[in-house]
């Protein structure tokens, strides 16, 4: 059964730092590219970044680039997503999907999300 | 303001069949596979539609999935209160080199 289960989320002030983590399991990990999707308060998704199943490519929307570092550990089968220079508008949920948008198979596995809140 | 539009509400009665749309450009929809997600209240979102027209093993067939040049298309029939979510297309965007998905239709059933 493919599961794939974030951590990490919780409460940051502005300027702040977090790390979030994905686990997952049930598929061959190391060639899956992977995606990180956010869902701010009330709001429609939005796709954060993505990175290849080698780590060897990685994608992210413009509002974080140069903020965030998403990467993976493929002998842990863990992703994450490093952030730094939190704001406000970085608060929502987070979640890990497994696969690429645009690719063939879309994004199948979802995890639940983690909630990242900002604020002082 | 999101890079794929679509409406913001549907509704229709029990038994009746609805039809989502989502409207792109060249840069996305039109040079990248579609894919549709649902999500019911309070849940994560679930792939529902990918490759712009292939259905996840487990969802039934009631739920079908169109694109035609810079636009696709999700189609609900035989509409069940079940069904109430809210329903978002995805796609890649080239010019970007990033993802990008629709604002979300909200679907309610009369």
């Amino acid at each position: 059964e493919v599961q794939v289960l974030e951590s990490g989320g919780g409460l940051v002030q502005p300027g702040g730092s977090l790390r979030l983590s994905c686990a997952a399991s049930g598929f061959t990990f190391s060639t899956s590219p992977m995606t990180w999707v956010r869902q701010a308060p009330g709001e429609g998704l939005q796709w954060v970044s993505s990175i290849t199943g080698g780590g060897d490519a990685t994608y992210y929307i413009e509002s974080v680039k140069g903020r965030f570092t998403i990467s993976r550990d493929n002998s842990k089968n863990t992703l994450f997503l490093q952030m730094t220079g939190l704001g406000a508008e970085d608060t929502a949920i987070y979640y890990c999907a497994k696969g690429g948008i645009g690719r063939p198979g879309g994004l199948d596995y979802w995890g639940q999300g983690t909630l990242v809140t900002v604020s002082s | 303001q999101s890079v794929l539009t679509q409406p913001p509400s549907v509704s229709a009665a029990p038994g009746q069949k609805v039809t989502i749309s989502c409207s792109g450009t060249a840069s996305n929809i039109g040079n990248s596979d579609v894919s549709w997600y649902q999500q019911l209240p309070g849940a994560a979102p679930k792939l529902l539609i990918y490759g712009n027209n292939k259905r996840p093993s487990g969802i039934p067939d009631r739920f079908s999935g169109s694109k035609s040049g810079t636009s696709a298309t999700l189609g609900i029939t035989g509409l069940q209160a079940g069904d109430e979510a809210v329903y978002s297309c995805g796609a890649w965007d080239n010019s970007l080199s990033a993802g990008v998905f629709g604002g979300g239709t909200k679907l309610t059933v009369l």
